[in-house]
C-alpha cells in the first residue's frame, strides 16, 4: 500500500527557531512536493524536488528551504520561524511517469508562536 | 500556466440531498484534472481523475464528475450524500505534457452535511 509519512502531526515552535518538517515516502517515487494549506487559500507549492539533490521553487518558497540526500525523504526547513508561517503542512509524491498521481502525507499542523 | 476556480467556498446540503460542487478551469494546452478530498485533520485523498476518453468520470464513495471542454468545467456530484461526506474537497489541474510536474489547487469547497 502506498505510503507518505511526515514526522509530526503537531508542531509548536516559537518566532526565530529553525524548524525542520520530515517527509518520507516508500514508494520509489522520483518527485515530491511540500505545500501548505491555509483556510480560503486552498494548497500552495512551496517546492518541488524531482530527483535526489535536485529542486524547484514553487509558487511561496520566501522563507523556506528544502533539502532531499535521499530518494525517499523530502525535508522542509523554515531557517527562521515567524508567525505567518503557522499554517498546516503537506507532503506528496509522484512518479514521473503517466498521469503523476501524487500521494499526499497526512500534514503537519505548524503553530509559531 | 493552468488555474482552478472553486466557485464555492461552502456547500451546506441536508443528509439524503444531492450535492454539486463547481470547479472552472483554466489552460491554453490540454490538461489532466482531479478532485481530491480531505476529511478533518487527514491528508489529501484522490477522488477521481480525469485523463482523456469519456467526459463522465466516476470515482470512490459514489462520487463523479463531468468534464466539459466547452465550457472548461468538472463539476463534482453525488446523488445522495451522507454524514461522512462532510469535508473539504479541493479540485485541481496539470498540463498534459512530459514537462509538467506539479497540479495547481483549487481554494477548496467545505461540503457540510447536516442530518
Amino acid at each position: 500500500d502506498v505510503k507518505v509519512t511526515q514526522s509530526s502531526r503537531y508542531l509548536v515552535k516559537r518566532t526565530g527557531e529553525k524548524v525542520f518538517l520530515e517527509c518520507v515516502q516508500d514508494m520509489d517515487h522520483e518527485n515530491m512536493f511540500w505545500y501548505r494549506q491555509d483556510p480560503g487559500l486552498g494548497l500552495r507549492l512551496i517546492y518541488f524536488s524531482y530527483d535526489v539533490k535536485m529542486k524547484e521553487k514553487g509558487d511561496i518558497p520566501e522563507g523556506y528551504s528544502v533539502s532531499r540526500e535521499k530518494k525517499e525523504r523530502f525535508s522542509l526547513i523554515l531557517e527562521s520561524a515567524s508567525t505567518n508561517q503557522t499554517s498546516m503542512y503537506l507532503c506528496a509524491s509522484s512518479t514521473t511517469r503517466g498521469v503523476r498521481r501524487q500521494y499526499f502525507g497526512p500534514g503537519t499542523r505548524l503553530t509559531v508562536l | 500556466a493552468q488555474s482552478v476556480t472553486q466557485l464555492d467556498s461552502q456547500v451546506p446540503v441536508f443528509e439524503e440531498a444531492p450535492v454539486e460542487l463547481r470547479c472552472n478551469y483554466s489552460s491554453s494546452v490540454s490538461v489532466y484534472l482531479f478532485w481530491y478530498v480531505q476529511y478533518p485533520n487527514q491528508g489529501l485523498q484522490l477522488l477521481l481523475k480525469y485523463l482523456s476518453g469519456s467526459t463522465l468520470v466516476k470515482g470512490i464513495n459514489g462520487f463523479e464528475a463531468e468534464f466539459n471542454k466547452s465550457q472548461t468545467s468538472f463539476h463534482l456530484r453525488k446523488p445522495s450524500v451522507h454524514i461522512s461526506d462532510t469535508a473539504e474537497y479541493f479540485c485541481a489541474v496539470r498540463a498534459n505534457s512530459n514537462s509538467g510536474y506539479a497540479l495547481n489547487f483549487g481554494k477548496g469547497t467545505s461540503l457540510l452535511v447536516t442530518p
